[in-house]
């Protein structure tokens, strides 16, 4: 494997169930990101993560909890979502999260989420 | 605080020419620039990037930026179009207001025509 991957690649759950999202990044790289991209709105930043530590949430609600057991691997763990939070989740990666490395991401190809 | 602006949704060109997608951005400070690309199914490839120096930077790609203080601009050209360039494209802003990240823009849908 190499660069950034993401699974599931589709994911359809209920309102009332609990699923999580993985992420794996083979760069060696030290931050992590995690991304909303919904239809006809911006690219969002929801978490960074820099040598495993929490750097930033970006005002995300708490149905959303984010985890970073080490540099490589990030996880999004989702209950009771909303119809609304369907979208596609995009992970980063960057060197770091400091200066100008922080800016040169690898994204991987994404979670299309719906919420049903 | 900043913005990226990118006017243009959706663009269509037909294969061989030439082409030109803009950005224009707002922040304060001395910007950090780049573009990024989406093809379907995928996660966002960094085609080039500005942080200081020559206001002309090359991509990958074949593509090419410009730097334009005076505009507040980073208009993204390519000079013949192939048809494997369709896909989206996003102009973002780095900054460190809070922690160094990236405020994109909403994007523009190319299309190429055979």
């Amino acid at each position: 494997e190499t660069g950034v991957t993401q699974t599931p690649r589709h994911l359809v759950m209920g309102m009332t169930n609990k699923k999580s999202l993985k992420c794996e990044q083979h760069l060696g790289h030290n931050a992590m990101y995690w991304y909303k991209q919904s239809a006809k709105k911006p690219l969002e930043l929801m978490f960074v993560y820099n040598f495993k530590e929490q750097t930033e949430n970006n005002s995300v609600p708490s149905r959303f909890s984010p985890e970073c057991p080490n540099s490589s691997h990030l996880f999004l763990h989702l209950h009771t979502l909303q119809p609304e939070d369907s979208a596609l989740y995009l992970c980063a990666s960057s060197q770091d999260s400091l200066g100008t490395r922080a800016y040169e991401q690898y994204f991987g190809p994404g979670t299309r989420l719906t919420v049903t | 605080a900043q913005s990226v602006t990118q006017p243009d949704i959706h663009i269509t060109v037909s294969e061989g020419a030439s082409l030109e997608l803009r950005c224009n951005y707002s922040y304060g400070a001395t910007p950090y620039l780049f573009w990024y690309v989406q093809s379907p199914g995928q996660g966002l490839q960094l085609l080039l990037k500005y942080f200081s120096g020559d206001t002309l930077v090359q991509g990958i790609k074949g593509f090419e930026a410009e730097f334009k203080r005076s505009q507040a601009s980073f208009n993204l050209r390519k000079p013949s179009v192939h048809w494997s360039d369709a896909a989206e494209y996003f102009c973002a802003v780095g900054h460190n207001n809070a922690g160094n990240m990236l405020t994109f823009g909403g994007g523009t849908r190319l299309m190429v025509k055979p």
